[in-house]
């Protein structure tokens, strides 16, 4: 168990539905990093919270959204969904904002699996 | 734009054998390396991790090299056991906060 844990385990919704992922980091890390890993295919890096502030931005849909909260969860905001959108959503945590900075080590929380019908 | 590429995606070893997989980078601000193994159904875990500064790194049965001239890098698994089995990914951070991720290279282990 690495401490994040992510809600739901499972969803699944119909296209043009919206939908909300959660993830609590661990106790102590500030950074959350949000990643999308489709069937068969590689992580794909979303966006980095650091301490309340969007701190990085990968390849995400301008459907989708993130914010993180004062008591450091995250929500994950997923819009107009498509069926590409089907996929397992990962989050994970860090003590500090830099992601190659020493003692950094991103720890990944068990995933919310979405299938959009 | 930048991207990084992993072969092979699919690698069969003997067991006992060593495995090799092999990462290049294109991103030149790059300067860390993780590499995170996944067994199916499970989360990444981070299993070894190197710094632009530094050429190579062990621990136990697993070595990461790097080579910044030719922008890429190496996992190498020795003594390969049944629990190696598992989809490795291998990743190149850079201080501008973009994470890119290979497109993973599943590991089967034959007894």
């Amino acid at each position: 168990d690495s401490g994040v844990t992510q809600t739901p385990k499972h969803l699944i919704t119909a296209t043009g539905q919206r939908v909300t992922l959660r993830c609590s980091p661990r106790s102590g890390d500030l950074s959350v990093y949000w990643y999308q890993q489709s069937l068969d295919q590689g992580l794909q890096f979303l966006i980095q919270y650091y301490n309340g502030e969007e701190r990085a931005k990968g390849n995400i849909l301008e459907r989708f959204s993130a914010q993180q909260f004062p008591d450091l969860h995250s929500e994950l905001n997923l819009s107009s969904l498509e069926l590409g959108d089907s996929a397992l959503y990962f989050c994970a945590s860090s003590p500090l904002a830099g992601v190659s900075s020493t003692y950094n080590e991103q720890f990944f929380g068990p995933g919310t699996r979405l299938t959009v019908l | 734009g930048e991207n990084v590429e992993q072969h092979p995606s699919t690698l069969s070893v003997q067991e006992g054998d060593s495995a090799v997989i092999k990462c290049t980078y294109s991103d030149s601000a790059s300067n860390y390396f993780p590499w995170y193994k996944q067994e199916l159904g499970k989360r990444p875990q981070l299993i070894i991790d190197i710094r632009s500064n530094v050429g190579e790194k062990k621990d136990q049965r697993i070595a990461v090299t790097l080579n910044k001239t030719a922008k890429h890098f190496s996992l190498h698994i020795t003594e390969t056991q049944p629990e190696d089995s598992a989809v490795y990914f291998c990743a190149a951070y850079s201080s501008a906060s973009k994470i890119i991720f290979g497109s993973g290279t599943r590991l089967s282990i034959r007894p």
